[in-house]
């Protein structure tokens, strides 16, 4: 069974920093495209940024870019995404979800970790 | 990037049919056959339904179909029944490697 499983959220403050991570099972984690996506309460979904298989492309959206960092150990099947400088409206529900290579379109999704900022 | 519109609430009884539009731009829904359809319930992780305009993956129901004209896709959801109650979110890939969600709409089951 495909199993994604996101850990890390929590209470931070304005500038402060987090690591969001996923822990993927149940498929060959080095052969997908992860992503995240996040949804601040009551709103509605927003990517958020990509890597490739290999950990060797990444993109974000422009709201993150130059504040938070996407990466993998596919050695350890994880994701992970490094929260800096964030703000109150970084506050949202994060999802990891997973692409297959040449697809786009996110297959299979984590519960969710949620990440408060606030002072 | 614009978020994708979307009506924020349709409504219809068990057994009825109803659509849920998705109008984008050519910047992303009208360039690409790439538009997604999710399915969220209250406090639940988003589950796809709909895949490249009008595929369904494994295991969805054959209710559920989709569509796209221009700028505009659109969800149809036929014989409605209860558990169809939920949020339902488009997103189209916009190039550049960048995703676009719409701004989701509730399904209430009468």
């Amino acid at each position: 069974e495909v199993q994604l499983v996101e850990s890390g959220g929590g209470l931070v403050q304005p500038g402060g920093s987090l690591r969001l991570s996923c822990a993927a099972s149940g498929f060959t984690f080095s052969s997908y495209w992860v992503h995240w996506v996040r949804q601040a309460p009551g709103k509605g979904l927003v990517w958020v940024s990509r890597i490739n298989p290999d950990g060797s492309t990444t993109n974000y959206a422009d709201s993150v870019k130059g504040r938070f960092t996407i990466s993998r150990d596919n050695a350890k099947n994880t994701l992970y995404l490094q929260l800096t400088t964030v703000r109150v409206d970084d506050t949202a529900v994060y999802y990891c979800a997973r692409v297959s290579v040449g697809a786009y379109h996110f297959d299979s999704w984590g519960q969710g970790t949620l990440v408060t900022v606030s002072s | 990037q614009s978020a994708l519109t979307q009506p924020a609430s349709v409504s219809g009884s068990p057994g009825q049919s109803l659509a849920i539009s998705c109008t984008g731009s050519l910047s992303d829904v009208g360039s690409y056959n790439l538009v997604t359809w999710y399915q969220q319930h209250p406090g639940k992780a988003p589950k796809l339904i709909i895949y490249e305009v009008t595929k369904r993956p494994s295991g969805v129901s054959d209710r559920f179909s989709g569509s796209k004209s221009g700028n505009t896709a659109s969800l149809t959801i036929s014989g409605l029944q209860a558990e169809d109650e939920a949020d339902y979110y488009c997103c189209s890939y916009a190039g550049i490697s960048n995703y676009v969600f719409g701004t989701g709409t509730k399904v209430t089951v009468l």
